[in-house]
């Protein structure tokens, strides 16, 4: 299947910080990306869905400014989280999909903020 | 996209035949059947997918009742690997179209 990178595997950062999550797809060219959050225990939640040359569609109760969505081209999306808090530790976790009918996930990032 | 009811977890012992049910009673026409898996800490993985008849590949073998308000994910010979929470997901096949995740079964593969 498809293959999508996702970097850092996983971030340590200080309360306050903002974190850039990069998303890519490497052997296809992603004209949609999904971005979700999953806490312990719990199912993936969708935050957001970004097209490539859009603004990024966010889900109820997803602040839109404090996760940033950039989808600037068809193989590379990047989701930053501003102005980090202890709550916003959790498992991030892109998807991507060309025109055709899966989407595939990349391995997630396990973001700590202390 | 269509709901859908999948028991909390199960049991499989190793070696057997792993099956995983899911009920999807108000999927439309034009909606498919997909189902992924987690491993604990990973990314989902996509497994298998079908509209109305069963499909089969590497890894799972899909079977869709005929009126298609319920499926069976079937993995031919579970293995340890194979323990993760496994989604079943009714979505209509475009790719802008969102996956959204209920909260699926988790297999425990027994030795």
């Amino acid at each position: 299947g498809a293959v999508v990178s996702q970097h850092p595997s996983w971030v340590i950062c200080k309360s306050g910080t903002s974190v850039k999550i990069e998303c890519r797809s490497l052997d296809f060219q992603a004209t949609t990306m999904f971005w979700y959050r999953q806490f312990p225990k719990q199912s993936l939640m969708l935050m957001a869905t970004s097209n490539e040359g859009s603004k990024a569609t966010y889900e109820q109760g997803v602040e839109k400014d404090k996760f940033l969505i950039n989808h600037a081209s068809l193989t590379l999306s990047t989701l930053t989280v501003t102005s980090a808090h202890p709550e916003d530790s959790s498992f991030y976790i892109c998807s991507a999909t060309e025109a055709g009918t899966e989407a595939f996930f990349g391995q997630g990032t396990r973001l700590t903020v202390v | 996209d269509a709901k859908t009811t999948q028991p909390t977890s199960m049991d499989c012992a190793e070696g057997r035949a792993a099956n995983l049910p899911c009920n999807h009673s108000t999927i439309s026409g034009n909606e498919y059947v997909y189902w992924y898996r987690q491993i604990h800490s990973q990314g989902p993985q996509y497994i298998i997918h079908g509209l109305k008849n069963n499909e089969t590949n590497e890894m799972a073998s899909l079977i869709i009742t005929e009126d298609r308000k319920s499926s069976t994910l079937i993995l031919p010979h579970a293995t340890l690997r194979d323990t993760a929470v496994y989604y079943c997901i009714v979505r209509v096949a475009r790719g802008y179209q969102k996956v959204t995740f209920g909260t699926g079964t988790k297999l425990q593969v027994i030795p």
